[in-house]
Parts: C-alpha cells; structure tokens; sequence
C-alpha cells in the first residue's frame, strides 16, 4: 500500500520560506513523478510542479521565479521550497504521485501553511 | 499553458438524477492525457478517470469519462448520496499540469 506522509510548518510570516517534505512508503521511488499541489482555503487546486527520481523537475512558470522542488532518493522523499511568500500562498499544500504516463493516483494528507504577520 | 475551463460552476441535482460535467481545453491535450478528480470536504482529490475514459482502480461504473481533444465530459449517470462534491479535471499531455476551477455538484 502506497503512503504519502507530509509535514512542515503550518505558520510563517511574511517574506519567510515555506519548505515541506513528503515521504514515500510501500513504493519505488523511480518510474514516477512526485508532484507538489497546492489549494487555498476554499478555492480550486494549483499545480506547483514535479519531479522525478533522476531530478528531472517541471515547474508552474507562475511559481518558478520562488520555488523550489528537490529528491532525496536513498530517503525516499521530496521537497518543497517556496520563498518569499505572501499571504496569498495560504493554502493547504499535497504532495502527490504521478506514474510517468498516468495521472495522479496517491497523495499525502495535505499540509495548511498560513502566511500571517 | 494549456488553460481548462469546467462548466457548470455548480450543478443542484438530486440523488438517482444523471450528472453531466464538462471540460474544455484552450489546445488539444496531447494523448488524452486529460484526467478526472473528486474531492470531497477536508479530503484530498481522489483519482476517478485518466487517459479521459478509464476508470481508476475502485470507480464505479456510474463514472463514465469521454471526449478527445479540446472537449471532455465527465458523466455520473445515477447519483449516488456519496458523489455531491466538487470535480477536477488535469491534464498532464504538458507542463504545466493545469487544473479545471472545478464543478460542485449539489443537491
């Protein structure tokens, strides 16, 4: 059985960095793409980006200037980095997997981060 | 960026009544790489179609998933009490990966 765990800091002010990692049971961690989404409080879903076991990354452009998605393979898990946020990057942040030629079929159990002096 | 526009914004329907969502794509999405989610409240998306029309492992076969294209349509023919909840497409033919605004679908 496939699980994604997240954690990392739910408050930040602003112009700090929000930074969550996403570990990967019961999985290969190749042959896939690990994706980050995100959601503000009552709205739709964003794509912030993804990568693959060798770090090959695909990023939002509307997001690429601050973000920033890496893997540690031998661990098993992945990371997000987003600078500089706003109050607009409130939002409830998934990690997610993607079979390379599939859609996304798993995804952690979301993380709210909220942006507030 | 390949922009997808869902419509309705919300559907008001009843249980047993027949569910009809749309999605458009400003191009052609690359290998019907176009895929459905449900998201219920507090949850995260569940995978319900990819490649348009298969379902995911666990789908019902009320959910029938549609189109080619720039014209996708997503189709529940019997609400179930379960299904009233907010609908995604993505497609992920190329980056980014856009998502639809969604559809609610209420009673």
């Amino acid at each position: 059985q496939v699980q994604l765990q997240q954690w990392g800091a739910g408050l930040l002010k602003p112009w700090e960095t929000l930074s969550l990692t996403c570990a990967v049971y019961g999985e290969s961690f190749s042959g896939h793409y690990w994706n980050w989404i995100r959601q503000p409080p009552g709205k739709g879903l964003e794509w912030i980006g993804e990568i693959n076991h060798r770090g090959s990354i695909n990023y939002n452009p509307s997001l690429k200037s601050r973000v920033t998605i890496s893997v540690d393979t031998p661990k098993n898990q992945f990371s997000l980095k987003l600078n500089s946020v706003t109050a607009a990057d409130t939002a409830v942040y998934f990690c997610a997997r993607r079979p390379r030629t599939l859609a996304i079929d798993y995804w952690g159990q979301g993380t709210l981060v909220t942006v507030s002096s | 960026d390949i922009v997808l526009t869902q419509s309705p914004d919300t559907l008001s329907l009843s249980p047993g009544e027949r569910a009809t969502l749309s999605c458009r794509a400003s191009q052609s999405v690359s290998g019907s790489y176009l895929a459905w989610y449900q998201q219920r409240p507090g949850q995260a998306p569940r995978l319900l179609i990819y490649y348009a029309s298969s379902r995911a492992t666990g789908i019902p076969d009320r959910f029938i998933g549609s189109g080619s294209g720039t014209d996708f349509t997503l189709t529940i023919t019997r609400l179930a009490p379960e299904d009233f909840a907010v609908y995604y497409c993505q497609q992920f033919g190329s980056s980014p990966r856009t998502f639809g605004q969604g559809t609610k679908v209420e009673i």
